[in-house]
């Protein structure tokens, strides 16, 4: 069963450094998200692309957050500076083209984030 | 923007017996509502989802109901067993595939064996 792959799976990082995250979603899906999701809390949408462009990224901090997925496959998210708050768990998901069936998204395993 | 209450934050119960979990959403136009479990340290995994055309739906042992005017949603779980202990989110979105899901905060359910 096809999968969405992410790497690395932890990372600890000091304080003001970058760090970056990568996804390769399911073959054939056209819609990838970053969610952010702190110990104790429900996943938050960090970013959606549609193919290579972003649909929202409107909760995204963008002063030290970016991401982008120039080709529309696999999506890289960077953080710099890393700062303590940026602890959590990094998830990305992708769904495939909309269908009157519905529209389930698919997450990978995470990327463990720890600022130290 | 979509906005996803749910309760309880905790729950605890025997195995067994039943747990109920409930969400309210904002939006009005949401029309697709996934429930996932997530295992410590591990991804969220989709375990039923319902859309407004159905009131309720039901998969063995797990059922979710839907009450559109009210804009709240249920989770159940009968016959609980100590392998249901995880946290269990409820999600909300208008199921066009072009927005994205707006989570709950999650419940802890803990099946005492």
């Amino acid at each position: 069963e096809a999968e969405v792959a992410q790497s690395p799976r932890y990372k600890i990082t000091e304080k003001s450094q970058a760090v970056a995250f990568w996804c390769d979603p399911i073959s054939g899906h056209a819609t990838l998200y970053w969610y952010r999701q702190i110990l104790g809390q429900g996943p938050e949408l960090l970013v959606q692309f549609q193919d290579e462009s972003v649909v929202d990224d409107s909760q995204l901090p963008k002063d030290r957050f970016s991401a982008e997925r120039l080709k529309g496959v696999d999506s890289t998210l960077k953080i710099q500076p890393a700062e303590l708050g940026d602890s959590a768990m990094y998830l990305c998901a992708s769904s495939p083209p909309p269908r009157p069936s519905g529209n389930t998204i698919y997450f990978g395993e995470g990327s463990w984030l720890t600022v130290v | 923007g979509e906005n996803v209450e749910q309760h309880p934050s905790t729950l605890s119960v025997q195995e067994g017996d039943s747990a109920v979990i409930k969400c309210t959403y904002s939006d009005s136009a949401s029309n697709y509502f996934p429930w996932y479990k997530q295992e410590l340290g591990k991804r969220p995994q989709l375990i039923i989802d319902i859309r407004s055309n159905v009131g309720e739906k039901k998969d063995q042992r797990i059922a979710v109901t839907l009450n559109k005017t009210a804009k709240h949603f249920s989770l159940h779980i009968t016959e609980t067993q100590p392998e249901d202990s995880a946290v269990y989110f409820c999600a909300a979105s208008l199921d066009t595939g072009r927005r994205a899901l707006t989570f709950g905060s999650g419940t802890r359910l803990q099946v005492q064996p």
